[in-house]
């Protein structure tokens, strides 16, 4: 059964302070990873697709790293506007996508 | 603009009247889903469908059926909504497979009473 955890559950970094957000996965053959970011009450909105291992992709302050177990999204001095829940989320062979719990981001100024 | 539409956003009921929520995507995609969304548990599939008049179970499907007669519509249908069955849902499509960047309705909170 495909897994995918996502750690920490929570975190609450000042502004300009650099930190990454871990999504450790099982799958059987890695078709992608993605990672979205939710707004309150909003729908999850596309970031990154990774789809093999040492691959990166950039965005503004946000960076996404693959390894075959693990994916990182680094963010890079952070702004009040980065707060929100980030999720990643992998494909699996019968074609089901599995998500995580998401990580709570909390951007203070 | 491309868009991913859920009716109702919002929708309070109570336990065994049937409901439809439906979802409608106007970017011509073969994939689509339902996913609900709980505290604590993320979003979790419910159903989801490779192209018309194709559907398969998700995780939790219990409860839950979907139809897939046009590409652009795919409905979820409660037959006998429970309390258990209050959560966040939302629709997604993708242009073809699940290992394409899936486009999320906006939501639709239903409360179970």
């Amino acid at each position: 059964e495909d897994q995918v955890t996502q750690s920490p559950e929570a975190l609450r970094l000042q502004e300009g302070e650099s930190s990454s957000l871990n999504c450790s996965y099982t799958v059987s053959g890695l078709r992608g990873l993605f990672w979205y970011r939710q707004d309150p009450g909003k729908g999850p909105e596309f970031l990154f697709t990774l789809y093999s291992a040492g691959e990166e992709k950039e965005k503004e302050r946000l960076k996404a790293t693959l390894t075959k177990k693990e994916s990182f999204l680094h963010i890079t001095a952070p702004k009040p506007e980065d707060s929100a829940t980030y999720l990643c989320a992998v494909p699996g062979g019968n074609e089901k996508l599995t998500f995580g719990t998401g990580t709570r981001l909390t951007i203070i100024p | 603009e491309a868009q991913v539409t859920q009716n109702p956003r919002y929708l309070i009921t109570v336990t065994g009247k049937k409901l439809t929520v439906t979802c409608s995507q106007n970017m011509n995609h073969e994939y689509m889903s339902w996913y609900r969304q709980d505290p604590g548990l993320g979003l979790r599939q419910i159903y989801y469908s490779m192209n018309v008049e194709v559907t398969d179970k998700g995780d939790v499907p219990e409860g839950y059926k979907v139809s897939r007669k046009e590409k652009r519509n795919f409905p979820l249908i409660l037959e006998s909504p429970s309390p258990n069955q209050t959560s966040l849902y939302f629709c997604a499509s993708s242009s073809e497979y699940s290992n394409q960047p899936q486009h999320f309705g906006d939501g639709t909170r239903l409360s179970i009473l």
